[in-house]
């Protein structure tokens, strides 16, 4: 079985301040790993995704996230936030013998001026 | 470009009727998600296909709600009859199948609320 949280369902930063979200997942096979962004009013976009390789992957929007195993973890972060970034972000796994996605329960970005 | 799109984005009815959403999933993809999402319980996985073959829809109430995939093109969600706890944004997602194919994209949603 596969889970995923997701540390506080609410983040504000500051404008220009590192964002940090942090995700933690439990798989019983490999996983594949994605973190999704969603807009008021749209529907999910995939930020970036983890599947083999190099295990810190950058995503779109300057975001950037790194597969721990050892923590099991995929926190995703970038540098500075952005008044834009504030949204909606989840973490996915999948297994990689097509499981279906699970996804956590979500954590809203606030940026402050 | 290729996009998921869902009909209708908007849909207001009252308890006891019939809804119907429709999606249709990226040409060539041959996996389709439908997924439920509320303030209370987040994103709900609802129903899975591939090759239109329903693979899982063990999150789906049996009773009032149905998903077929009548072709390759279409996806339907049908919520017969409808009640005011069905309220919500239903999102369809479909995927490319394989391995190494992976992702799903996601469509815009339909708004429901059930009076």
């Amino acid at each position: 079985a596969q889970s995923v949280t997701q540390l506080g369902s609410h983040v504000s930063v500051s404008e220009g301040a590192l964002v940090l979200l942090r995700c933690n997942y439990s798989s019983s096979v490999p996983p594949y790993l994605f973190w999704y962004v969603q807009y008021p009013n749209q529907g999910l976009q995939l930020l970036l995704k983890y599947t083999t390789g190099a295990t810190l992957v950058k995503g779109i929007n300057g975001f950037e996230a790194e597969f721990k195993k050892s923590e099991t973890s995929f926190h995703l972060t970038k540098p500075s936030a952005h008044m834009s970034d504030a949204a909606e972000y989840f973490c996915a796994v999948r297994g990689n013998y097509g499981q279906n996605f699970v996804f956590g329960p979500g954590t809203r970005l606030s940026v402050l001026p | 470009d290729a996009r998921v799109t869902q009909t209708p984005r908007h849909k207001v009815t009252e308890m006891g009727q019939e809804v119907t959403m429709r999606c249709q999933p990226i040409l060539g993809h041959n996996t389709v998600f439908w997924y439920r999402q509320t303030m209370m319980q987040g994103l709900e996985l609802l129903a899975y296909f591939r090759n239109r073959a329903p693979l899982d829809d063990s999150g789906m109430p049996k009773d009032r709600f149905s998903a077929e995939m009548p072709d390759a093109t279409l996806a339907t969600l049908k919520i017969q009859p409808s009640e005011p706890r069905d309220s919500a944004v239903y999102f369809c997602a479909s995927g490319p199948l394989g391995r190494d194919n992976n992702e799903q994209f996601f469509g815009p949603g339909t708004r429901l609320t059930v009076l």
